[in-house]
């Protein structure tokens, strides 16, 4: 069974710029949660899709947006990048709404 | 909001001591997970735990629902399980709220 994998590991990006960071659903898994991590927090929800449809969202900004296809597998997107956007960005899955999360090893963006 | 609890914030511990990691949280919740975050940043489930008493290993867990509380205990503690360890509670059916971590240094 495949887990959770994320792309990339690692990514450095000057404010201003767009990113996207990928997260591949573990088998079987519809629902696909993202979370922001700054050092030394714990991580902050930023939002939830399910079955392709966004389902919840937490106290994040529009520029913070994502995607999720048929396949499940997810985007998340974050526009005009400020120097707090730093942190590690974790994607989670589960099998249906409510159900354990398994997260993947996470992303870590630098914002220069 | 729900707010979540964890304590102690920090803990120091001989190696094969026993700690009981405590987790409150301030509203009813549709689950509550038990997380390990390691050095590298990876978040292991410990425990999928909404109610009731689990055990795994060295390691169990209980959570009384109508108390709003969850226990998370280590026993012989080793120092691999240094570390991060956070409760995250769920609920609306969709919003995740993690604590702020108890972190653990298990000394050799």
């Amino acid at each position: 069974e495949t887990g959770v994998t994320q792309s990339p590991t690692h990514l450095i990006k000057t404010r201003g710029q767009q990113v996207t960071l990928r997260c591949s659903s573990q088998s079987g898994h519809n629902t696909v949660s993202w979370y922001q991590q700054a050092l030394g927090q714990g991580p902050q929800f930023i939002f939830q899709y399910y079955r392709e449809e966004e389902n919840g969202r937490g106290n994040f900004p529009p520029r913070f947006s994502g995607l999720q296809f048929p396949n499940y597998s997810s985007e998340l997107n974050v526009n005009a990048l400020e120097l707090d956007d730093s942190a590690l960005y974790l994607c989670a899955s589960s099998s249906d709404l409510a159900q354990p999360q398994h997260f993947g090893d996470g992303t870590r963006l630098s914002i220069l | 909001g729900i707010q979540v609890e964890q304590s102690p914030p920090d803990l120091i511990l001989q190696e094969g001591a026993n700690s009981t990691l405590r987790c409150n949280f301030s509203d009813s919740v549709n689950n509550l997970q038990w997380f390990h975050q390691n050095p590298w940043g990876q978040l292991i489930n410990l425990f999928y735990i909404p109610s009731g008493t689990k055990q795994n290993g060295r390691l169990s867990a209980t959570t009384v629902a109508t108390e709003r509380y969850s226990l998370l205990y280590i026993s012989s503690s080793q120092t691999t399980d240094s570390g991060v360890y956070f409760c995250a509670v769920s609920f609306g059916g969709f919003k995740t709220i993690f604590g702020a971590g108890t972190r653990l240094f298990v000394k050799a």
